[in-house]
């Protein structure tokens, strides 16, 4: 089974800032990807970015970015100039390519200040 | 575009009642949908697979007697709870695999509330 773990119940940061959310994960399989979700107040569920684990380029989008550490089974996110619209939760997840289910770790709610 | 449409976003049920919950895959076919369960400012659990045509999978520890789940067609994925208590109150999601770079895509939620 796989598991994945944020450690940061809660992350704080100043409009225009930047903030790294930490996420690791164990598994034994070598084909899967990781993504990254928001969850607004809305509570709609939504794909920030996504890293195929085959891949050794760190995925980018706008200003998102993640560190995927593939030995160490590390995956950040970072969240630059960060605005009032990103806060949300955000969480974590494993998509192993053999049986297709996602998990989810606990989740980091972020709150960005103005 | 592709989207999965899920109805109600919001139902009020009293104790012993079932409630079904639709989801609903908009231009393209979903031939694997998955039902998520999700408490207030927790994660989401997986509760059930869905696979069309056939019967659902269930996680370890989900009643399959209380969670019906019905995926009769590639378009349509339904979770029924049946005889429902105030446990069972939760925001329930669904989500679709479009087949295209193993892409997901997010029911917007029901919040089930049951007096």
């Amino acid at each position: 089974a796989q598991t994945v773990t944020q450690s940061q119940p809660e992350m704080s940061v100043q409009e225009a800032e930047t903030v790294t959310l930490s996420c690791t994960y164990d598994t034994s399989e070598n084909n899967y990807y990781l993504f990254w979700y928001k969850q607004p107040p809305s509570r709609q569920m939504i794909l920030v970015i996504r890293q195929e684990a085959y891949k050794q380029q760190n995925a980018t989008e706008n200003r998102f970015s993640v560190n995927f550490q593939k030995a160490a089974k590390s995956f950040s996110l970072k969240i630059s100039d960060s605005q009032l619209g990103d806060t949300a939760m955000y969480f974590c997840a494993f998509f192993p390519l053999n049986d297709y289910k996602l998990s989810f770790g606990a989740g980091t709610t972020v709150t960005v200040r103005a | 575009g592709a989207v999965v449409s899920q109805h109600p976003s919001r139902v009020i049920c009293k104790s012993g009642t079932s409630v079904k919950i639709e989801c609903r895959s908009l231009d393209f076919q979903a031939t694997t949908m998955f039902w998520y369960r999700q408490f207030p400012k927790q994660s989401l659990m997986l509760m059930a697979t869905s696979n069309e045509g056939s019967k659902a999978t269930y996680e370890q520890g989900v009643e399959k007697d209380k969670f019906l789940i019905n995926h009769a067609s590639l378009t349509l994925s339904t979770l029924t709870v049946t005889s429902a208590h105030p446990e069972d109150s939760s925001f329930y999601i669904c989500s679709a695999r479009t087949g295209v770079n193993e892409k997901l895509l997010f029911g917007s939620g029901t919040q089930l509330s049951v007096l």
